[in-house]
């Protein structure tokens, strides 16, 4: 089965400490693995994906087949990284279906 | 406005009610996507549409009713909906359903009160 794994319902961390969110996923082929954010009171939106190995606002997060993880990584945070974060999982069958994680809010404290 | 527009915005109806939720994109992108958020649980999808044709039913159940006309737009009709279906539900579309660099908009969602 289809799953995606984000044991953290909150993740709280003062401005200039490394930031870890955690995701585990679980897919028997090759997944394409996404980070999606939500700021408050906007749209979701994609934040990155794992295909590109992309830093975006200073996040980084490493496809790791052998753990089946795919953890965002920031190593100092700041107050605007508050936000909901979405681990998000399409595989490889091409129909668009995206699977979430239940979401961690982080909360960067001055 | 530009991207993904839902509305309305918020919705209250009871459970006899009959109602529609509109979804329209501009951005030029042939798949289009309804997702239930609802209180603890994840982001659920419930239909994908790809050249307005209808790919994914994640068994949902028949009181929700997807139509998609065109490209640019996606409705769904509500019928005989439960309190539980209570949720903000969100409109998503991507160029396409495939690939590894697939990117879905969201728009900024309907929260659904059924009552």
């Amino acid at each position: 089965a289809q799953r995606v794994t984000q044991p953290e319902k909150l993740l709280s961390v003062f401005k200039g400490a490394p930031v870890e969110l955690k995701c585990n996923y679980s897919y028997s082929g090759s997944p394409e693995l996404f980070w999606y954010v939500q700021y408050s009171r906007q749209r979701l939106q994609l934040l990155l994906r794992h295909i590109s190995r992309e830093s975006i606002k200073g996040f980084t997060a490493d496809l790791n087949k052998g753990e089946t993880s795919f953890h965002l990584k920031k190593p100092f945070a700041q107050e605007e990284d508050s936000a909901m974060y979405y681990c998000a999982l399409h595989g490889s069958s091409n129909t668009g279906k995206l699977i979430f994680g239940q979401g961690t809010t982080l909360q960067v404290k001055p | 406005e530009t991207g993904v527009t839902q509305t309305p915005r918020h919705l209250v109806m009871g459970m006899t009610n009959k109602k529609s939720l509109k979804c329209e994109q501009h951005l030029g992108h042939n798949a289009m996507y309804w997702y239930k958020q609802s209180a603890k649980k994840p982001l659920e999808l419930m239909f994908v549409y790809n050249f307005k044709e209808q790919t994914e039913n994640n068994s949902v159940p028949s009181r929700f009713s997807p139509e998609c006309p065109n490209s640019s737009h996606l409705f769904l009709h509500l019928h005989t909906l439960q309190p539980e279906d209570s949720a903000l539900y969100l409109c998503a579309s991507s160029p396409t359903t495939g690939g590894a660099y697939i990117e879905a908009f969201f728009g900024q969602g309907t929260r659904l009160t059924v009552v």
